[in-house]
């Protein structure tokens, strides 16, 4: 089956532009999650969204960064003002929470490289 | 505060060779440990995971170690190969009611040369 997938695959903005990000979650998924990536480091948790439950937003870097999740399935992570700092790969992920033998795993799509100029 | 240490953050074994990656963590609340694979370009892949009850689990030439008093827990790639080379995460995470936050290591970069 279709797994997740996202778009666009690379975004190159000037600094001070906003920038929509969107990820299409495996359908049924329950559970999204938006991470961080930057050039050799670790996967930074941003955001996460659980059913019709209020978001963890607990890591977020700032308030230029807020995400929505609309009828449970599509997310979209927005990026007000852009900083050069901002330049990562941003990666999502879903998985479907509530039991069963795939409570835990997630998946993930193949990110999108955001280069702010 | 990082919730999860991981170490190397590169490693270069010979095909054939063992590679072990270890990650520690603080939080005890922690009751799912799995281990994801990176290749370039693409988005992390799940590669094994343990929970705390057990003290190892394998899978082919994948084998997780779980010490649960010392808090640590490594991956062990038997046999090494060249299409081994990828970028390892390691994480932690726990089940809560609104669902599971995931903390992840800052990464391994593991190259197999032939």
């Amino acid at each position: 089956g279709a797994g997740v997938s996202q778009s666009p695959s690379n975004k190159v903005t000037e600094k001070g532009k906003d920038v929509e990000l969107r990820c299409d979650p495996i359908s049924g998924h329950t559970a999204l999650y938006w991470y961080r990536q930057s050039l050799g480091q670790g996967l930074e948790f941003l955001i996460y969204f659980q059913g019709n439950s209020a978001p963890d937003k607990s890591g977020l870097p700032s308030d230029r960064f807020s995400a929505e999740r609309t009828g449970g399935s599509v997310s979209t992570l927005t990026i007000q003002r852009t900083q050069q700092e901002d330049s990562a790969v941003y990666l999502c992920a879903s998985s479907l929470a509530g039991g069963g033998k795939h409570l835990y795993e997630q998946y993930f799509g193949p990110g999108t490289r955001l280069t702010v100029t | 505060q990082q919730q999860v240490k991981q170490s190397p953050q590169s490693l270069i074994v010979q095909k054939g060779g063992i590679s072990i990656i270890n990650c520690a963590y603080e939080n005890t609340a922690f009751d799912y440990f799995p281990w994801y694979q990176q290749f370039p370009g693409k988005g992390p892949a799940l590669l094994i995971a343990i929970r705390p009850d057990v003290s190892e689990k394998k899978e082919g030439r994948f084998t997780i170690s779980f010490n649960k008093s010392a808090k640590q827990f490594s991956l062990h790639i038997m046999d090494s190969q060249p299409g081994d080379s990828a970028t390892y995460f390691c994480a932690a995470s726990r089940f809560r009611n609104t669902g599971n936050q995931f903390y992840f290591g800052t990464g391994t970069s593991l190259t197999v040369i032939p």
